[in-house]
């Protein structure tokens, strides 16, 4: 089976520029998730869908982060403009569903360097 | 609200010895709880849950974990660590108030010397 695809796996970019990142998550996973994971911290979630619909957004810096996931599928997260504060790892994960037993896979994730 | 706590952040072990990494948890309801494991510049890897039954789950990589109501836990143990064993190690409950969301602590290092 098929893991959580992500890309890219490194980008570096200016403060002010915007950076789109791409998930892929295990075929049959309704539930995606973004999180963002700061050096040296656990993971924090920014935005959870059920399918193409948003369950969990509290935490998206919405002024500047975006995500979609229009088909159900695959989903993408976009930061514009970048902040240095952005520098972290940003991980996607999926799983079966919004059951409780239900187990999140995580992808490799996507390093940013804001410089 | 729900809530995990990894108070050390930093474990060190001599290989072939037992290892804990501790983890405590604060739920209201059912508590539903993980392990992960995350190896330099990897994403995070599933290593066991506890749903519901046996107190003691096991799960991969020769990790188990014990399940304590009373006392609100649930450590993470392997009976004799591998210095591959050294990664960041993170705790997890799932929100069960709304959005099933996972919440993680903040990740103990194991460090497992040679």
């Amino acid at each position: 089976e098929a893991g959580v695809a992500q890309s890219p796996r490194y980008k570096i970019i200016e403060k002010r520029q915007s950076v789109a990142f791409w998930c892929n998550p295990i075929s049959g996973h309704a539930t995606l998730y973004w999180y963002q994971q700061i050096l040296g911290q656990g993971p924090k979630l920014l935005i959870q869908f059920q399918n193409n619909g948003v369950v969990d957004d509290s935490q998206l810096p919405k002024d500047r982060f975006s995500a979609e996931r229009l088909k159900g599928v695959d989903s993408t997260l976009k930061i514009q403009p970048a902040k240095l504060e952005d520098s972290a790892v940003y991980l996607c994960a999926s799983s079966l569903g919004l059951d409780t037993t239900d187990t999140q896979y995580f992808g490799p994730g996507t390093r940013l360097t804001v410089l | 609200a729900q809530s995990v706590a990894q108070p050390e952040d930093q474990v060190n072990v001599a290989e072939g010895n037992p290892l804990t990494v501790k983890c405590t948890y604060s739920v209201s309801g059912n508590p539903y709880l993980f392990w992960y494991v995350q190896y330099p510049n990897r994403g995070l890897q599933f290593l066991l849950k506890y749903i519901t039954g046996d107190n003691l789950v096991k799960g991969s990589y020769g990790f188990e974990a014990e399940f304590n109501k009373s006392q609100t836990s649930f450590h993470l143990k392997k009976p004799s660590a591998l210095v591959s064993d050294s990664a960041l190690y993170f705790c997890a409950v799932r929100d069960t108030s709304g959005t099933y969301k996972y919440i993680f602590g903040t990740g103990t290092r194991l460090k497992v010397l040679a």
